[in-house]
Formats: C-alpha cells, sequence, structure tokens
C-alpha cells in the first residue's frame, strides 16, 4: 500500500468547513484513498473513499486531484464532535479489511 | 451500516494472567476479521488476521502463542493475551470484513490494563 503524509495537527472553528490534506504522491492505479477517523478512545469511524473522482456523502466530501498524488478531505461545517484523528489511507482494493494506519491529523474543533 | 461490537469495552487484570476480548459482527457475517493494537498517543498497529475457520496470520513481531486468536464462526473472533505483562496493556481494536462487501468495519475497541 502506498504511504501518506498529513499534518500531524490542524485547528478549525466551529462551523467552518475543514480541510484536511493527505499526500500520497506514490499511489499506485489500483489504489483508493480511504479516510477514517477516531474519536478519543474509541474505534476508527469509516468516513468515505474514493478512486479518483471526487465523492460526497453526508459526512463529508473528497476531492481528489487530477494526478491522484494528493486529497482533501472537507467537512463541511465542523461541529465539536468532529474532533478526532482523521487518517488517510491508501489501499488497493483487493486488500479490503487490512489498512495501515499511519499518525493521521488530529483535527481540533474551537468554538 | 455494519456493526461490530467487543466485549468486555475494559478490563482490568493481574500480571500473569490470561484474558479473553470477544469480537463480533452483529448483522453480518464476517468471513475476516483483523485485528489491531494501539498504544496511548499511537496510531493502530496491526497484529493479525484471522479468517473463519482457518488458523491466524500474524503480523511480524507479534507473538503467536502470547496473542492466541481463534475465528470459529462467521460472527465471533476472539483474541486471548495469555499471560499478561504490564506492558501488553493496551487498546485493541478489532475490524470485520463482510462476507460480499469490500470495507472493514471496526469494534469500539477493548481498553486492558495489566497490574
Amino acid at each position: 500500500d502506498a504511504k501518506t503524509t498529513q499534518p500531524p495537527s490542524m485547528d478549525c472553528a466551529e462551523g467552518r468547513a475543514a480541510n484536511l490534506p493527505c499526500n500520497h504522491s506514490t499511489i499506485s492505479g489500483n489504489e483508493y484513498v480511504y479516510w477514517y477517523r477516531q474519536i478519543h478512545s474509541q474505534g476508527p469511524q469509516y468516513i468515505i473513499h474514493g478512486l479518483k473522482n471526487n465523492e460526497t456523502n453526508e459526512m463529508a466530501s473528497l476531492i481528489i486531484t487530477e494526478d491522484r498524488k494528493s486529497s482533501t478531505l472537507i467537512l463541511p461545517h465542523a461541529t465539536l464532535r468532529d474532533t478526532a484523528v482523521y487518517y488517510c489511507i491508501v489501499r488497493a482494493w483487493a486488500n479490503a479489511g487490512k489498512s495501515t494506519f499511519g499518525d493521521g491529523t488530529t483535527l481540533t474543533v474551537k468554538p | 451500516g455494519a456493526v461490530v461490537s467487543q466485549h468486555p469495552s475494559w478490563v482490568i487484570c493481574k500480571s500473569g494472567t490470561s484474558v479473553k476480548i470477544e469480537c463480533r459482527s452483529l448483522d453480518f457475517q464476517a468471513t475476516t476479521m483483523f485485528w489491531y493494537r494501539q498504544f496511548p498517543k499511537q496510531s493502530l498497529m496491526l497484529m493479525a488476521t484471522s479468517n473463519e475457520g482457518s488458523k491466524a496470520t500474524y503480523e511480524q513481531g507479534v507473538e503467536k502463542d502470547k496473542f492466541l486468536i481463534n475465528h470459529a464462526s462467521l460472527t465471533l473472533s476472539t483474541l486471548t493475551v495469555t499471560s499478561a505483562h504490564p506492558e501488553d496493556s493496551s487498546f485493541y481494536i478489532c475490524s470485520a470484513l463482510g462476507t460480499g462487501l469490500n470495507e472493514q468495519y471496526f469494534g469500539p475497541g477493548t481498553r486492558l490494563t495489566v497490574t
């Protein structure tokens, strides 16, 4: 699986959009970008995934650059409950379930 | 969405004893389950992969005789920490991959403290 690079921490004001970047310059053509988050002392929660097109669901939007070497997770209206560690993972579809977690980005939403 | 439970949510045990942690897929059948360990302020580390009815595959550096994994049914996998020591104190998280599904669902985790 390709390696990812994320900033260690970010702050965001409540109600504003949180934009979390991820670099994955060695991504292969068959690898997907997945995002999970982990709220303190809980198991990770799936957020969204994509291959090359931008994706949106009820939780977030995922923007993948045309060259697929980076992506951005967007939480459109961050709330205090969105404070968590966000993990960007790149893996092939065939490796479903065997996610390798990096250090992630600690997002702190402030009132 | 698919739900994975773990039991217990936290456990304290004495050094030298064994502890069993259960991971259940509640509304789907999980052919494959994964066990992770997470130390404070660190990321999740995959310990082992278990497939129903077969032996688990352990990641490098994980002692298979210390961390016994049993995946006897399509909805239950267990992790037994044998002869636990304080350095085994950690947050243990399981995830399950459903038959026909291509996404892993995580349990809420089990906090183990060995005194």
